[in-house]
């Protein structure tokens, strides 16, 4: 089982700073990366996807990805406390298959 | 559009009894998937449907588990008996279709059936 591995925090970050999420991973042949959020007792919400070396952005998401390092990791800009919620980064193995390998997730509160 | 619609959502049950979950996946999505998500752990797949056919049940225990997909729409998961270590809640997700290379075709998650076994 290829492995994909996040602090499980808690991340605490005052209200408007900026949160950074970091994951790696175990598999060199994974294509796809992603990135999910998880409110308490909810069902997890694609928030964003990236491939390519390098920065993704999407409002106040970036998501940057560097396969050589093995690593993944997501800021949220201006983080806000409906922002707290888990997050779970999850790999995407082999070319030829959807499935997705998640990590344990990270824990983020966003205080006031 | 609706979204997954998964029944029951709150499940208790003594070990070694059985217990069965169903899925309702979003209209033409021909792909379903089960996941098992432990507290405090991100989900694991524990069987892909592409259609009715099974397109991964690697992480499945078998010896306990199963699942059908009647006609390529809903689907049934069923344990039989549980253990302790099931209670969890088990997500429906379901995606239009399962390999797109590259590029991704999103997974949409049901609310979950949160299992306790005593």
């Amino acid at each position: 089982q290829k492995e994909v591995e996040q602090n499980s925090g808690p991340l605490s970050v005052p209200e408007g700073a900026i949160a950074s999420l970091n994951c790696t991973y175990s598999d060199r042949g994974s294509q796809s990366f992603f990135w999910y959020r998880q409110y308490s007792g909810k069902s997890p919400e694609l928030i964003m996807f990236i491939y390519s070396n390098g920065d993704k952005e999407d409002g106040r998401f970036t998501a940057q990805l560097n396969k050589a390092s093995q690593y993944v990791s997501l800021l949220i800009r201006d983080s806000q406390p409906s922002d707290s919620a888990t997050y779970l980064c999850a790999v995407k193995g082999s070319y030829n298959t959807d499935k997705l390998i998640f990590g344990t997730g990270t824990r983020l509160q966003v205080f006031p | 559009e609706a979204g997954v619609a998964q029944s029951p959502r709150y499940k208790i049950i003594e070990k070694r009894q059985s217990v069965a979950f169903w899925c309702n996946p979003i209209s033409g999505h021909a792909t379903l998937y089960w996941y098992q998500q432990i507290l405090g752990q991100g989900p694991k797949l524990l069987i892909q449907f592409q259609n009715n056919g099974v397109v991964d049940d690697s992480q499945l225990p078998k010896d306990r588990f199963s699942a059908e997909r009647l006609k390529g729409v809903d689907s049934t998961l069923k344990i039989q008996p549980a253990k302790l270590e099931d209670s969890a809640v088990y997500l429906c997700a379901s995606s239009l279709d399962g390999w797109a290379g590259l590029d991704y075709n999103e997974q949409f998650f049901g609310p979950g059936t949160r299992l306790t076994v005593l």
